[in-house]
């Protein structure tokens, strides 16, 4: 079976710039997950959804962030305009709510880097 | 926010050693999810544990849930090179469907 797909790998682009990051989540999980990975802040959540609608958006840094799910197979998350800070690693991650059990599974990831 | 707190931060060891590593924190989790970072790549899940007390193996990895809920810890058994890579702990706290990380065991084996 496919794994969590992300979009692209790695991109570079210039300060000013408007990113946008695509994640394919595992086929029938119902929640969705977005993290940004730095080596001074560790794996941090973005934000996440729930059956295409955002839950909680809190761990979003700054209205430059936003993230949609317009279906239940595709989800963006969109920086515009990008800064250098906003150079990271960005992981989507999803999972199925089955009530006793809880897994995430996260993509390869896209390495960001903005100069 | 909640914090786990996760040692040791790196381990240096030869081939064929036994290898240890833990989290803690102050909350009570509900789950204790433990992944595996290769460079470049998403952390794989290793092991799911959900019960306090619970002890689950996977190969040489074995994790269990500790019985104050508050702790969870990985071992690693007849360590080889490809045991190399960042190991995280994540806890879930009852009621949210977030998960809590810890910020990681880098893990380097000598052969």
């Amino acid at each position: 079976d496919a794994g969590v797909i992300q979009s692209p790998r790695h991109e570079v682009t210039e300060m000013g710039q408007e990113v946008t990051l695509r994640c394919k989540p595992i086929s029938g999980h119902d929640y969705l997950f977005w993290y940004r990975q730095t080596m001074m802040r560790g794996l941090e959540l973005l934000i996440y959804f729930n059956n295409n609608v955002p839950i909680d958006d809190s761990g979003m840094p700054e209205d430059r962030f936003s993230a949609k799910m317009p279906n239940a197979s595709f989800s963006t998350l969109k920086i515009q305009p990008s800064e250098p800070r906003d150079s990271a690693v960005y992981f989507c991650a999803s999972s199925l709510w089955e009530g006793s059990t809880y897994e995430q599974y996260f993509g390869p990831g896209t390495r960001l880097t903005v100069t | 926010g909640q914090q786990l707190n996760q040692s040791p931060q790196s381990m240096f060891i030869q081939e064929g050693e036994d290898v240890s590593m833990n989290c803690t924190s102050s909350s009570i989790f509900n789950t204790w999810l433990w992944y595996k970072q290769d460079p470049g790549e998403g952390p794989v899940l290793l092991i799911a544990l959900y019960k306090a007390g619970e002890l689950t193996s996977n190969g040489r990895l074995t994790a269990q849930f500790g019985i104050t809920r508050k702790d969870s810890f990985l071992n690693i058994s007849a360590s080889i090179p490809s045991d190399v890579g960042i190991y995280f702990c994540a806890g879930q706290l009852g009621g949210s469907e977030k998960l809590v990380f810890g910020k990681g065991t880098k893990l380097t084996v000598n052969p």
